[in-house]
């Protein structure tokens, strides 16, 4: 059974501080990796998709790194800002299946 | 290009009762899921349709149910309310390359806020 960990739960950085979120799977044998934040009571937003043969994605300040063989990936996020505070939320999908199994996610808090 | 909707927004209901929750996924994607967002189990997958077939389900009781209509617009239902069926009800929409396939992005909608008393 899929499990997926991140570390840490909570997070608390001054604003323009680089910071990097993990999150570990214990099956790696997935299709693809993807990143999501969560703002209070609201929906996911996606932010980056890894497939299982890439290493890494980037989107503006944003990179993840996906490492399948040590079944670990970071979220890596430069010069943070408040806007950035949310819940971050990695998730696995194994072979032809939809089904995503998420971690309980990092709660990332940036302040001015 | 409009995003996932979902409704309604919020909901209240009593044990026992039934309810339907509607999704509209991007236009042209094709597969739906859902899934269930307690602050105490996190999200758990309910189940997946593609082209009106449910082809994965997770494991929850027979009284979760749902279904994709010919438009893609999917619906789920839970009958015999139980307290512990208050959550945020997600759902996320993708477009696979293929009918197999499932590397494409999901993209969730806002979700369905439900309390039941």
């Amino acid at each position: 059974k899929q499990e997926v960990t991140q570390i840490p739960a909570a997070l608390s950085v001054p604003e323009g501080e680089n910071l990097v979120l993990n999150c570990s799977f214990t099956d790696s044998a997935i299709y693809n990796l993807q990143w999501f934040r969560q703002d209070p009571g609201k929906g996911l937003t996606s932010l980056l998709l890894i497939q299982s043969s890439q290493r890494e994605q980037t989107s503006g300040r944003l990179n993840a790194s996906l490492d399948k063989s040590s079944g670990r990936s970071t979220l890596y996020i430069a010069a943070s800002q408040p806007g950035d505070s949310a819940t971050y939320l990695c998730a696995v999908i194994r072979g032809s299946n939809y089904k995503l199994t998420f971690g309980k996610g990092t709660l990332l808090t940036v302040n001015p | 290009k409009a995003g996932v909707t979902q409704t309604p927004r919020y909901l209240i209901k009593t044990r026992g009762q039934q309810v339907t929750l509607s999704c509209s996924p991007i236009s042209g994607h094709r597969s739906v899921s859902w899934y269930q967002q307690t602050p105490g189990q996190g999200l758990q997958f309910l189940f997946e349709y593609f082209s009106e077939t449910q082809r994965n389900k997770g494991n929850f009781p027979g009284r979760f149910s749902g279904r994709q209509f010919s438009n893609s617009r999917s619906e789920m239902n839970v009958s015999t309310l139980e307290l512990g069926d208050s959550a945020l009800y997600l759902c996320a929409s993708s477009n696979p390359r293929t009918s197999g396939g499932s590397g494409e992005t999901q993209y969730f909608g806002p979700g369905t806020r439900l309390l039941v008393l």
